[in-house]
This record gives structure tokens, C-alpha cells and sequence, in this order.
């Protein structure tokens, strides 16, 4: 089975501009989650996904959304760039129907905002 | 914010000691899980043990937990120059469906 597959893998972008990341899960997983993980914050929940549904989100400002598709697929926008959203977007797909599903990440988007 | 916290922050050691990194949460788990981050790439998961467990075992890896001190060690034996990577806790919390990571342990095994 084909991983987690993140796209892009790197992005520089200015203030003020907005970024799209992508992320294609495993096949069969019906769960998406994303992560923001800096070296100050560590691993911050942003919000999940089942079943093209929103079911969890964290604390990050409505400037964050997301979305998820019928095929699982998922991507997040982040609008309005501020340098502090320089960070390393984690996804993560799982089958999600039972409690203890482990997380099967993507190697992440290193979005650079300058 | 972070649920679990993580000691030591560091930990450096020769190839063929053990590791152990530990582990504390602050609320009631349905599991708890371990992950490896190798630097700039994604996490992979390691072993999950349920909060009526105790115990579990995979390979050379030994985590146990303990839900009356809210607390979790992680056990690596005989360690490799391979195992150097960041090891995280991860908890799934009884009050919803998310899992909220700790800091993270960065683990340095030297040959």
C-alpha cells in the first residue's frame, strides 16, 4: 500500500499571501487529521476529518480551514500568512472506526512564510 | 497545549544501552502511543497500549503504563546507531477523538 503522500514538500511564501497543502491518504482510510509542528509549540493539533465531515479542531485561528473530499483526500488553507505560520504541516490518515487507530503520517509540507 | 510532557528532553547514549524515556498526561486516556520522527520527516507509529493495560512488548521495544500516576515509560534495549530520532507519547483522550502529542524525547545513540 502506498503511504501518506503530502504535497507540496516545501513552499516559501510572502505575508499577507494564502497557501493551499494537499494531502493524499492511504487507501481505505477515511480518517485525516493535520498537525502543525514547530520547535517552540512541538505538535499541535489543527483539525480532522472523517468522511468529507469535520469532527475535531484545535485552537488555531479561523484563518486556518480545511476540508476533505469523497475520496479521502484532504487539503488545508491558510490564509492571510504570518511569519509565526512558518512551520513543518503534518497530515495523517487512519482508519479511525475504533478507538486506537494508530496515525500514519505523511513526511509534511515545510511551509517558509518571509 | 501539550497534554503529555516528556523526560529527559535529551538523551544521549552508546550503541548497545537501553533507553528509557518517560511520559506523564493529565487526563483520563483510552491509549497511549508511541512514535519516532527521523529530522524533517513524518512520524511513525511504534506501539499503542490500552489504559487497561500494563504492560506491552514489541521487538526491543517495552512501554508500561501506569493510568493511577498518569504516567508511561518507553523502553528501547540493546539500542542501534538507528534508533537516534525524536520519540513522542501520544494520547488519545476518553473525552474526544483526537490524539494530543508530547514534546518529544531526542534520543542520540552513538557508535
Amino acid at each position: 500500500k502506498a503511504g501518506v503522500t503530502q504535497t507540496p514538500r516545501y513552499l516559501i511564501k510572502t505575508r499577507g499571501q494564502q497557501v493551499t497543502l494537499s494531502c493524499s491518504p492511504i487507501s481505505g482510510h477515511r480518517s485525516v487529521s493535520w498537525y502543525q509542528q514547530t520547535p517552540g509549540q512541538g505538535l499541535q493539533f489543527l483539525f480532522e476529518y472523517f468522511s468529507e465531515t469535520q469532527r475535531n479542531k484545535g485552537n488555531f485561528p479561523g484563518r486556518f480551514s480545511g476540508r476533505q473530499f469523497s475520496n479521502s483526500r484532504s487539503e488545508m488553507n491558510v490564509s492571510t500568512l504570518e511569519l509565526g505560520d512558518s512551520a513543518l504541516y503534518l497530515c495523517a490518515s487512519s482508519r479511525k472506526e475504533t478507538v486506537g487507530s494508530p496515525l500514519h503520517f505523511g513526511n509534511g509540507t515545510r511551509l517558509t512564510v518571509t | 497545549s501539550q497534554q503529555g510532557e516528556e523526560d529527559p528532553q535529551a538523551l544521549s547514549i552508546q550503541e548497545g544501552e537501553n533507553a528509557t524515556m518517560n511520559c506523564s498526561y493529565k487526563t483520563s486516556i483510552n491509549n497511549l502511543q508511541w512514535y519516532r520522527q527521523n529530522s524533517g520527516r513524518g512520524l511513525v507509529h511504534l506501539i499503542l497500549i490500552r489504559s487497561n493495560e500494563r504492560e506491552k512488548h514489541s521487538g526491543r521495544l517495552r512501554v508500561t503504563l501506569d493510568t493511577s500516576k498518569k504516567s508511561s515509560s518507553l523502553l528501547i534495549t540493546a539500542s542501534r546507531a538507528a534508533d537516534t530520532a525524536s520519540y513522542f507519547c501520544a494520547t488519545e483522550e476518553t473525552s474526544g477523538s483526537r490524539l494530543t502529542f508530547g514534546e518529544g524525547t531526542q534520543l542520540t545513540v552513538n557508535p
